[in-house]
C-alpha cells in the first residue's frame, strides 16, 4: 500500500528553527507538496519538490531526497502565526496525490 | 475577485437527507477536486473532475454523487445522508495537465453535520 509518514505533533519556541519530516512509500514518484492548515481553515500551498535538493522561500525551505523516500520542511524564526498544521502530499506514478495525516505545529513563547 | 467559493459554510440536517454543497472557481482550471478531511485522517478524495462532463471516482465515492455541466461548478450530493458522513468538506482546484502537476486552491470548506 501506499503511505505517508509524518510526526502528529511537534513543539517548538518562537524565534527558533523546527524541522518536520516526511517519509513516504508510493508506487512510483512525480513530486511532493507541502500545505499549511491553520486551524479552521482552508489548505494553503507552500512548496514543491519534484527534483532532490533544498528549496529555498523566505523564512520556509523544503528539501527532497527521492532515493531516500524523504523531505522536510524547515521553519526559521518561527512566529505565532506560524503554529498551525502542515501537510505532505507525494504524486505517485499514477498521477494521484496521496496525502499524509499532517503534523500539528504549536509554537510557544 | 478570482478564487474558489464553497457554499453553504456550515450546514446541519437530519439522517436520510439529501444535501448538495456547492463548490464554483473562476480561474477556469480543468480540474475539480472534493475531499473530507476528519480528525486522524489526511485529506481523503471523494471525486474528481477532468474537465466539463468528466468525473471519476476517488479514495471515499461511496454515497456521494457529483456532476460537472459547467467548467465553473462542481456540486457534491449525499443522496441519503449518514452520521458517518459528518466532516469537513473541502472543494479544491488546479490547472496544469494532470491537475497534480500544479498546486491545488482550496476553498474554505463546508462544515456539515448529520444528526
Amino acid at each position: 500500500g501506499q503511505n505517508i509518514d509524518q510526526p502528529t505533533e511537534m513543539t517548538a519556541t518562537e524565534g527558533a528553527i523546527v524541522q518536520i519530516n516526511c517519509t513516504y512509500q508510493t508506487s512510483g514518484f512525480n513530486g511532493l507538496f507541502w500545505y499549511q492548515q491553520h486551524a479552521g481553515e482552508a489548505p494553503t500551498f507552500l512548496s514543491y519538490n519534484v527534483l532532490d535538493g533544498l528549496e529555498e522561500k523566505g523564512r520556509f525551505s523544503s528539501f527532497l531526497s527521492r532515493s531516500k523516500g524523504y523531505s522536510y520542511l524547515l521553519l526559521k524564526e518561527l512566529q505565532m502565526k506560524d503554529s498551525a498544521s502542515y501537510l505532505c502530499a507525494v504524486v505517485d506514478s499514477n498521477y494521484q496525490l496521496i496525502w499524509g495525516a499532517g503534523t500539528k505545529l504549536i509554537i510557544k513563547p | 475577485d478570482a478564487g474558489i467559493t464553497q457554499s453553504p459554510r456550515y450546514k446541519i440536517t437530519e439522517t436520510g437527507r439529501q444535501v448538495t454543497l456547492m463548490c464554483h472557481q473562476t480561474w477556469s482550471h480543468s480540474y475539480m477536486f472534493w475531499y473530507r478531511q476528519d480528525l486522524g485522517h489526511g485529506l481523503r478524495l471523494i471525486y474528481y473532475s477532468a474537465a466539463a462532463d468528466i468525473t471519476d471516482k476517488g479514495e471515499v465515492p461511496d454515497g456521494y454523487v457529483v456532476s460537472r455541466s459547467k467548467t465553473e461548478n462542481f456540486p457534491l450530493t449525499l443522496e441519503s445522508a449518514t452520521r458517518s458522513q459528518t466532516s469537513v468538506y473541502f472543494c479544491a482546484s488546479s490547472g496544469g495537465e494532470t491537475g497534480r502537476d500544479q498546486p491545488q486552491h482550496f476553498g474554505d470548506g463546508t462544515r456539515l453535520s448529520i444528526l
